[in-house]
């Protein structure tokens, strides 16, 4: 069974600072990774995607992949109380994505 | 607008009725999923199409859900005879073919069973 694993959280990050969310996977095999960040009530958004081992900056977000770990991670400096909401892990097994649980992120002024 | 539609948003159903959910993909996109979410839970896979051809169906997904794709552009999601278990967020999606694995979300439909 292939599983992406994320700490549900939730995760209390003041404002300014920055925020660290983490996500495991099981398949060895999977080549890309993508973040989604998903609002109340709301479907989830692609922010950031990620097929090299290393970091990839998108303005106040960065994608880290390590693949001999099966280890990605978000960071999101300067955080904004906007950013409060569920950052979803996913990754890319064959032609479909398995999806992790999510972890709630709360931006506290 | 160039992106993925959803309609309706919203459904509230009484136990025991059908409903039918309908998606209208990004256009150049080829590959359409279902998915099915609950609070506190990431997207569960139900069915995956690429064009017309549904390639696979979860194996979690009762007989009371189906799917069409007709001409390989919008799709429908119907289900049966609903439970009150089946009272979630449906989600449609799209992407590219085989390269792009990029997916892009409708709004969603919000089913509620009574």
């Amino acid at each position: 069974q292939k599983e992406v694993e994320q700490n549900s959280g939730p995760l209390s990050v003041p404002e300014g600072a920055i925020a660290s969310l983490n996500c495991t996977y099981s398949d060895r095999g999977s080549q890309s990774f993508f973040w989604y960040r998903q609002y109340s009530g709301k479907s989830p958004e692609l922010i950031m995607s990620i097929y090299s081992n290393g970091d990839k900056e998108d303005g106040r977000f960065t994608a880290q992949l390590n693949k001999a770990s099966q280890y990605v991670s978000l960071l999101i400096r300067d955080s904004q109380p906007s950013d409060s909401a569920t950052y979803l892990c996913a990754v890319a097994s064959n032609y479909q994505l398995i999806w992790g649980a999510g972890t709630k992120l709360i931006i506290k002024p | 607008d160039t992106g993925v539609s959803q309609d309706p948003r919203h459904k509230i159903t009484k136990r025991g009725q059908n409903v039918t959910f309908r998606c209208d993909p990004i256009s150049e996109h080829n590959r359409l999923y279902w998915y099915r979410q609950t609070l506190g839970q990431g997207p569960e896979f139900l069915t995956y199409f690429q064009n017309e051809a549904q390639l696979e169906k979860s194996r979690l997904l009762s007989d009371r859900f189906s799917a069409e794709r007709p001409k390989g552009s919008f799709s429908t999601l119907e289900i049966q005879r609903t439970e009150q278990g089946d009272s979630a967020m449906y989600l449609c999606a799209s992407r590219r073919g085989v390269g792009n694995e990029k997916l892009f979300f409708g709004s969603g439909t919000q089913l509620s069973v009574l």
